[in-house]
């Protein structure tokens, strides 16, 4: 069975941009959650969807958003780019049961430089 | 909000060496979980413990959850270079897919 896939895995920009960024989940799967990883605060949640539905959310602004296609595919998009930005962007999958322990599988990430 | 501290920072030890790394919560686990990630990739699970009091084994790596639920230790028996990298305790709700994860505990083992 297929790992977690993200996609690009590196990635370069320039503040005020905005970025996509794509994650397939183990065949499956329909729980996605996004993680942002920085030196200084670690990994921290941003949001997870469940069935096309955002069903938990971070303490993130409102430039980072994501969606879930029907297919479990999941995409986050970052607005107005600013430096602090610049992070190790994980996607994990699981099973996503309402009731239990769901194992997550986290995929290689995506590294963002925001210049 | 629940906060998770890890110690030590960082651990640097020759081959051979045996080493303890710990994780304090501020409020008691819904599960917790032990993930070892590696430079370019993302964490991979290594255990999950839900009852206080359990202990828990991976070959070399023996995994224990504090009775009150609040603490875990991770002890690695004769450390190899290959148990480098980042250790990063978690605790998982059973309704989502939000983890809070601690700082984490930076691995290094020298042959």
């Amino acid at each position: 069975k297929a790992g977690v896939t993200q996609t690009p895995r590196y990635l370069i920009k320039t503040r005020g941009q905005q970025v996509t960024l794509s994650c397939s989940p183990i065949s499956g799967h329909r729980s996605v959650s996004w993680y942002q990883q920085t030196p200084g605060q670690g990994l921290q949640f941003l949001f997870e969807y469940f069935s096309e539905t955002q069903r938990n959310k971070g303490n993130f602004p409102g430039r980072f958003s994501g969606r879930q296609f029907s297919n479990s595919r999941s995409e986050m998009n970052v607005s107005t780019l600013e430096l602090g930005d610049s992070a190790l962007y994980l996607c994990a999958s699981s099973l996503g049961r309402l009731a239990g322990l769901s194992v997550q599988y986290f995929g290689p990430g995506t590294r963002l430089t925001v210049t | 909000t629940q906060l998770l501290e890890q110690s030590p920072q960082f651990l640097s030890i020759q081959e051979g060496e045996n080493l303890t790394v710990y994780c304090n919560s501020s409020s008691v686990f819904s599960s917790l979980q032990w993930y070892r990630q590696e430079p370019g990739e993302g964490p991979v699970l290594l255990v999950t413990v839900v009852t206080g009091g359990e202990v828990k084994k991976l070959k070399r790596l023996t995994f224990q959850f504090g009775d009150a639920r609040k603490d875990s230790s991770l002890h690695i028996t004769a450390a190899q270079p290959g148990d480098t990298g980042l250790y990063l305790c978690a605790d998982g709700s059973s309704n989502t897919g939000k983890l809070i994860f601690g700082q984490g505990t930076t691995l290094q083992v020298k042959p």
